[in-house]
C-alpha cells in the first residue's frame, strides 16, 4: 500500500499522560500536514511541513503540542499532558504539488 | 462566523432521488474550492474540485458562484453508496492548507 499510513490507529490514555503519532507520508510528496477532527466538525488544520521545515501552525496547536519531521520524510506530533479536550481524531495528509491525501487519522482518548 | 459554512443536515432521501448541498465561504480572496466525502470513522477523500464554469463528473455536479461565495453540489439519482458525510472545502493562504466546513450528512434509503 503507497498511501499516507498513519501508526498507532487507536490510542487511549490518562489525562496527564504524553502521547506520540507518527505519519509516514507518500514517498515523493514533500508537503506534509496534520489536521484535528472533533465529532461533527470537518478537520481543522494544525501544522505544515515543506520538506523538514515547519512553516506554519495553527493557533489551535498549543505550547503542549509539538509536531517534528526532522529528515523530510515521516512526522511525529506529540502531546504533552494531554487533557480530555484533546480527545478527537489526528488525521494526516500529504502532496506533492496538488491533491492531498489523507491517512486512516489516529483516534486519541483521553480518559 | 466560520470560515466555511454548510447546511446543517441530515438529508435523509430515497435512492433515485436528487439532492443538493450548499455551503458559504468567507474569505473572498480563496481561489480554489472543492468537495470532500468522508464515510464513517475513515478519512477524507477528494470527491472532486469546484470552478467557476461549473464541472460535472457523472451524477455529481459542482457549481461555484464568486460574487456570492457560494459552492453547491447537486447530486442526481442517489445510490445507496452515496450515504456519506460531503465536505465543503476552501484552499486558503499560501501553504495550501485546507479549510473545512463542518460537513452535511447524507443517507440515501432503499
Amino acid at each position: 500500500d503507497t498511501g499516507v499510513s498513519q501508526d498507532p490507529r487507536h490510542k487511549i490514555t490518562k489525562r496527564g499522560q504524553n502521547v506520540t503519532f507518527r505519519c509516514d507520508p507518500i514517498s515523493e510528496h514533500n508537503r506534509l500536514y496534520w489536521y484535528r477532527q472533533t465529532l461533527g466538525q470537518g478537520p481543522e488544520f494544525l501544522t505544515y511541513f515543506q520538506n523538514e521545515a515547519q512553516l506554519e501552525k495553527s493557533r489551535l496547536l498549543s505550547d503542549r503540542f509539538s509536531a517534528e519531521r526532522p529528515k523530510g520524510s515521516f512526522s511525529t506530533l506529540e502531546i504533552q499532558r494531554t487533557e480530555q479536550g484533546d480527545s478527537a481524531m489526528y488525521l494526516c495528509a500529504s502532496s506533492f504539488l496538488g491533491e492531498q491525501f489523507f491517512g486512516p487519522g489516529t483516534r486519541l482518548t483521553v480518559l | 462566523r466560520k470560515e466555511v459554512e454548510q447546511d446543517p443536515g441530515p438529508f435523509n432521501v430515497p435512492e433515485g432521488a436528487t439532492v443538493a448541498f450548499n455551503c458559504t465561504y468567507s474569505n473572498s480572496a480563496s481561489q480554489s474550492f472543492f468537495w470532500y466525502r468522508q464515510d464513517c470513522r475513515k478519512e477524507p477523500k477528494l470527491l472532486m474540485s469546484v470552478y467557476s464554469s461549473g464541472n460535472e463528473d457523472g451524477r455529481f455536479t459542482a457549481q461555484l458562484n464568486r460574487a456570492s461565495q457560494y459552492i453547491s453540489l447537486l447530486i442526481r439519482d442517489s445510490k445507496l453508496s452515496d450515504s456519506a458525510t460531503y465536505l465543503c472545502v476552501v484552499l486558503s493562504g499560501g501553504y495550501n492548507k485546507l479549510i473545512f466546513g463542518a460537513g452535511t450528512r447524507l443517507a440515501v434509503h432503499p
